[in-house]
């Protein structure tokens, strides 16, 4: 199995509401990514988790919350979102370390209204 | 540090034509290099791979690549372009003490005219 899942794919909230996003891999990878993606742009590295543990934070603000619950799991809370947080979020996966690709998932469409 | 550089953010080939996809790379450490492609609404798929192997590497749809350290670069190409490739694609970098962060290009934008 070299499928990452997310759930939703896509995803529509008020400002004043809360949601998760969720991604799923059966892989075995110890590292787990969320990327933002806007429309024509590369996607922005948010987090990185790396043995279930935070490793990287690219200076998010606090209404994106990420949480791994085990190495399987990976999931982005969403509370108070702005209208310019609209986006493709994508998991993606891999092996700690150099070298090792990264396998994402198909995204979740976001529209926050 | 790490980056990526991708000229010519879009490509316009006819079907059947050879496709080129530029890529330069910095890197402060030897790099492992990505190319994926994204059709639209969809996530990224991996097209190849190089991690200090063979310098020309061989991907999926009849993809390949070479790497050139001298010129720091990692050049796409296919020989015959189908309707199928029209998508996005991306140059990637990683470096050791990159703590898992891949450095990305902004994209090629492939149009492949019938």
């Amino acid at each position: 199995d070299t499928e990452v899942t997310q759930t939703p794919k896509h995803l529509v909230m008020g400002m004043t509401n809360k949601k998760s996003l969720k991604c799923e891999q059966h892989m075995g990878h110890r590292a787990m990514y969320w990327y933002k993606q806007k429309a024509k742009k590369p996607p922005e590295l948010m987090f990185v988790y790396s043995y279930e543990k935070l490793s990287i934070n690219e200076s998010v603000p606090s209404r994106f919350s990420p949480e791994c619950p085990n190495s399987s799991l990976l999931n982005l809370h969403l509370h108070a979102l702005q209208p310019e947080d609209s986006a493709l979020y994508l998991c993606a996966s891999s092996q700690p370390g150099q070298g090792a690709e990264a396998f994402f998932g198909q995204g979740t469409r976001l529209t926050v209204v | 540090a790490q980056s990526v550089t991708q000229l010519d953010s879009h490509v316009s080939v006819s079907e059947g034509t050879p496709v080129l996809l530029r890529c330069n790379y910095s890197s402060s450490y030897s790099p492992s290099l990505f190319w994926y492609v994204q059709h639209p609404n969809k996530g990224l798929q991996l097209l190849l791979k190089y991690t200090s192997a063979a310098t020309l590497v061989k991907g999926i749809n009849g993809f390949e690549a070479e790497f050139k350290k001298s010129e720091t670069s990692f050049h796409l190409t296919k020989p015959s372009a189908h309707m199928s490739d029209a998508a996005e694609y991306f140059c990637v970098v990683s470096s050791l003490g990159g703590n898992n962060r891949l450095a990305f290009g902004k994209g090629n934008q492939v149009v492949v005219i019938p």
